[in-house]
């Protein structure tokens, strides 16, 4: 059981970059979710699954994409990279019954330059 | 305004110390996570709450659901409890969660 696995762990794109950012569960959690993390804010939503083939926008979703081909996969891609999106990115899981716990991924480390 | 709010924003104690770090949040909520961030590390839960209080070693999570507030206590604290603690909510319509910006967390040989 390895919980929720992301990749890649530290990243440095430039400018106008595109890139996929994996995220992987196997606990068969129907809901699925990208954050980021920037200094001094808690996390805010990019967006979300509540299962395969349905996604929806969080707090901050523009310029990135998600699909949700599969329960256990929900790749989230920066279409292109601009210095704002600089941040540390959470894919967490969980049961969509609201009463479970989240696991989350061990975060990426984007630098855009 | 932030649905969640805790404090204190940087706490630095002294080892062996009691520690309070106390959350409140303005979302009806179906359960309350308290969580734990190292430096560069990844998030990992301490505790999910609906209700009452959870122990597990020298943690301590409380919730109140009428007044909407939460602390997480460490007992007799230790350096390696060093840490970034964030509360979270979950909203009990939609499901998602909300996160305040967290503690940051010393503890002083």
């Amino acid at each position: 059981n390895a919980g929720v696995t992301q990749t890649p762990k530290f990243q440095v794109l430039k400018t106008g970059q595109s890139m996929t950012l994996q995220c992987a569960q196997d606990m068969n959690h129907e809901y699925m979710s990208w954050y980021r993390q920037d200094p001094g804010m808690g996390l805010r939503l990019i967006h979300y699954s509540v299962g395969a083939g349905i996604t929806d926008q969080g707090e901050v979703p523009n310029g990135y994409n998600v699909s949700r081909s599969t329960t256990e996969d929900f790749p989230l891609r920066l279409l292109s990279a601009a210095p704002s999106q600089t941040s540390v990115y959470f894919c967490a899981s969980s049961k969509w019954d609201g009463n479970t716990e989240a696991f989350f991924g061990q975060g990426t480390r984007l630098t855009v330059v | 305004k932030n649905e969640v709010e805790q404090s204190p924003q940087n706490l630095t104690a002294q080892e062996g110390e009691f520690i309070t770090i106390n959350c409140s949040y303005s979302v009806g909520i179906s359960a309350l996570h308290w969580l734990q961030q190292h430096p560069g590390g990844g998030i990992v839960s301490l505790f999910m709450l609906s209700s009452g209080k959870k122990k597990h070693g020298r943690l301590i999570a409380t919730i109140n659901i009428q007044e909407k507030h939460s602390s997480l206590h460490i007992t007799a604290s230790h350096p390696r409890d060093s840490a970034v603690y964030i509360c979270a909510v979950r909203k009990n319509t939609g499901n998602q969660f909300y996160f305040g910006t967290g503690t940051s967390l010393t503890v002083i040989p």
